[in-house]
């Protein structure tokens, strides 16, 4: 079945630095893919829809400047986390329906860890 | 815009025994797609049940089923003969049939299964 590979699964940085997360669709092309965010015991709420070659779509109250979001390929899309802070650290999941327009299950990666220090 | 509730955090059943997790929602659209995921320890997002919002046939996948009542706006999730590796987060999550594939998740429920 289709596969979503997302790294790294755990990154610890420095505050001010930035980090960048990679979602790939493995063996199938997805024009669009989504960010989730998952604070400890929270549920997953949409940071933002990243749309292959155009700019991405974000959810109210989410800082487009600090999360960038890159889709410039059919199968990959990034999440860079600029100048973290502690307050950013959570747990990042992206996903991605597998057919655009179809009554497809979205398929999620495997979620990636970041602890700002 | 659509909003999903779990009112209940924590939930335990007894292994085998039968357990129901509720989930009501709030839409105006009148088609739509349901779904129940689960998340364990290792935090993968996996599929449980899904159910179309015009068909009137409740969901089922193995031990799993749902309750889908769509006038009260309610999709319950229904785990029989629980096993310990049931033992999980369950979101119950909406999804607009037209226009973005993006979901709408509850605050989840933690199941406990107790041997």
């Amino acid at each position: 079945g289709a596969v979503v590979s997302q790294h790294p699964s755990w990154v610890i940085c420095k505050s001010g630095t930035s980090v960048k997360i990679e979602c790939r669709s493995l063996d199938f092309q997805a024009t669009t893919m989504f960010w989730y965010r998952q604070f400890p015991k929270q549920s997953l709420m949409l940071m933002a829809t990243s749309n292959e070659g155009s700019k991405a779509t974000y959810e109210q109250g989410v800082e487009k400047d600090k999360f960038l979001i890159n889709h410039a390929s059919l199968t990959l899309s990034t999440l860079t986390v600029t100048s973290a802070h502690p307050e950013d650290s959570s747990f990042y999941i992206c996903s991605a329906p597998p057919h655009r327009g179809r009554n497809e299950k979205l398929f999620f990666g495997s979620g990636t860890q970041l602890s700002v220090l | 815009a659509q909003t999903v509730t779990q009112s209940q955090p924590e939930m335990s059943v007894q292994e085998a025994e039968t357990v129901t997790l509720s989930c009501t929602y709030d839409t105006s659209e009148s088609d739509y797609y349901l779904f129940w995921y689960k998340q364990p320890p290792s935090r993968q997002m996996i599929l449980v049940i899904r159910q179309e919002a015009y068909k009137q046939q409740n969901a089922t996948e193995n031990r799993f089923s749902v309750n889908f009542q769509k006038a009260a706006k309610s999709f319950s999730l229904k785990i029989s003969d629980s096993q310990l590796g049931d033992a999980a987060m369950y979101f119950c999550a909406y999804r607009s049939q037209g226009g973005s594939e993006k979901l709408v998740f509850g605050k989840g429920t933690k199941l406990t299964v107790n041997p």
